[in-house]
C-alpha cells in the first residue's frame, strides 16, 4: 500500500554541522514532496517543498533533493543551530479525485547541541 | 497571515461518549483535512472533504467517525462512541485550491483524551 519511510528516526549533530534526513515513498504516482517541521505541542509547519519536475530547491539552510528513479527525497540543513531542534516529517501526496492526501513519513526528531 | 483554527484544545471524554472537535479552515480554501497523530507516532490521514462531501478517506475513518461543513466556515469531524485508542492530537488543514501542489495548512490541533 502507499508508504512513506523516513530515516534516521533520532538524529543529534552539533551546532553549525549538516544534518540529512532521508525518505523514501512506493507510489511512482506522487508529485509533491512537502517536508514539516514540528515543535512540541505546535501544528506541523511547512519548511520547504518539492515538486516531481524537480530535481533541488534550496531556500538559504534549507535544500531539498529529489530522485524520482530510486523514488528518494532528501531535507539538507546546513549551519545547524539549536532552533533546529524539532521533529521534521517528510510527506508525499497522493490524489484520487484531487484530493492530495498526505501520506507522512514516521518523523525525525533533531537535536542540535550547542 | 490567516491561520486554520482548531476548538477546543484539548477534550477529555468517556470511553463511549461522543464528541465534536471543530475546525475553522482558511476562508478561501477549498479542500479540507482532518489527520491524526497518536502521541509519539506519525501523522496519519483520515478524510479529505470538497464541495459538501467527502472525496476520501482512510481504514481508519469508519462508521464512527463523520464530517460536517455545516454553515460555511466551521469544518467538524464527529466521532460518535469514542473508544480509548481513539486518543490523539487531531490536525485539520485545509488547501486552497485544485491541482496537487499547493500547501495544506495545519491548525494547532486537538488532543483527545478517552477516560
Amino acid at each position: 500500500g502507499e508508504n512513506v519511510e523516513q530515516h534516521p528516526s533520532t538524529l543529534s549533530v552539533q551546532e553549525g554541522d549538516s544534518a540529512v534526513i532521508k525518505c523514501t515513498y512506493s507510489d511512482s504516482a506522487s508529485n509533491y514532496f512537502p517536508w514539516y517541521k514540528q515543535e512540541l505541542g505546535k501544528r506541523p509547519q511547512l519548511i520547504i517543498d518539492i515538486r516531481s519536475n524537480v530535481g533541488e530547491k534550496k531556500d538559504q539552510r534549507i535544500a531539498v533533493t529529489l530522485n524520482k528513479t530510486a523514488k528518494h527525497f532528501s531535507l539538507h540543513i546546513t549551519e545547524t543551530q539549536p532552533e533546529d531542534s524539532a521533529v521534521y516529517f517528510c510527506a508525499a501526496t497522493l490524489g484520487t479525485s484531487g484530493t492530495y492526501k498526505y501520506i507522512f513519513g514516521t518523523g525525525t526528531r533533531l537535536k542540535v547541541l550547542a | 497571515e490567516p491561520e486554520v483554527t482548531q476548538t477546543p484544545s484539548h477534550q477529555v471524554t468517556q470511553m463511549g461518549q461522543e464528541v465534536i472537535l471543530r475546525c475553522v479552515p482558511i476562508s478561501n480554501h477549498l479542500y479540507f483535512y482532518w489527520y491524526r497523530q497518536i502521541l509519539g507516532q506519525k501523522v496519519e490521514f483520515l478524510v479529505s472533504f470538497y464541495n459538501n462531501e467527502i472525496s476520501e478517506k482512510s481504514e481508519i475513518f469508519d462508521d464512527q467517525f463523520s464530517v460536517e461543513r455545516p454553515d460555511g466556515s466551521n469544518f467538524t469531524l464527529k466521532i460518535r462512541s469514542t473508544k480509548l485508542e481513539d486518543s490523539a492530537m487531531y490536525f485539520c488543514a485545509s488547501r486552497e485550491a485544485s491541482g496537487g501542489f499547493n500547501e495544506q495548512f495545519f491548525g494547532p490541533g486537538t488532543r483527545l483524551t478517552v477516560l
